[in-house]
């Protein structure tokens, strides 16, 4: 049980251009979902939190216009990175939680390259 | 605050021994802290938890020992084998106020042959 589900796994692109990312929970309904960043070889850092049929609450320095988050159902939540530039370049982890008090459950991350 | 990690520390552990993993947590409100598992490419995978009422837990293979007074948390992992070879990050959380998980910086776990 608590599978995460994220899509793509890899995308590259040219820069400019938008990118959605979609995270689904698979067998339970995540009322709060999770986003984060990834550099190689450097932990997780979390970028926003995101309640079902509310706005995601961000971390400081994370530009809320350049990441826009939607949540708009209880088992999937969409990252859009927009006008993306090569310093976007990252790997982009979610996580879904049914309850307050119960863990995180990941999805398998998305590498994300900008040309 | 955040964890900025810079190079993982490794540790390297012989097939069959036992692992033990330490991370220092930063936040002496946080309640609940878990640790996860990451292999290479793919997402953190849960592995245990608990709760600041306890001291120790123990799972299968695993057991998470919390020292509250020196805000110090460690993973211990019986009888290592090869397909433990991954990065383990410890993970802290204050769910009585922001609510978020906030990651250490990570050890890498290598086991030799």
């Amino acid at each position: 049980g608590a599978v995460v589900s994220q899509h793509p796994s890899w995308v590259i692109c040219k820069s400019g251009t938008s990118v959605k990312i979609e995270c689904r929970s698979l067998d339970f309904q995540a009322t709060t979902m999770f986003w984060y960043r990834q550099f190689p070889k450097q932990s997780l850092m979390l970028m926003a939190t995101s309640n079902e049929g509310s706005k995601a609450t961000y971390e400081q320095g994370v530009e809320k216009d350049k990441f826009l988050i939607n949540h708009a159902s209880l088992t999937l939540s969409t990252l859009t990175v927009t006008s993306a530039h090569p310093e976007d370049s990252s790997f982009y982890i979610c996580s879904a939680r049914e309850e307050r008090n119960q863990p995180q459950h990941f999805g398998d991350g998305t590498r994300l390259s900008i040309l | 605050g955040e964890s900025v990690g810079l190079h993982l520390p490794t540790l390297s552990v012989q097939e069959g021994d036992n692992s033990i993993i330490n991370c220092a947590y930063s936040n002496s409100a946080s309640d609940y802290f878990i640790w996860y598992k990451q292999e290479s490419g793919k997402g953190p995978q849960f592995i245990i938890d608990i709760r600041s009422n306890m001291d120790k837990r123990q799972g299968q293979r695993v057991t998470v020992l919390l020292n509250k007074t020196v805000k110090h948390l460690s993973l211990q992992i019986a009888a290592t084998q090869p397909g433990d070879s991954a990065v383990y990050f410890c993970a802290e959380n204050n769910q009585g106020r922001d609510d978020k998980i906030i990651f250490g910086k990570g050890t890498r776990l290598h086991i030799l042959p």
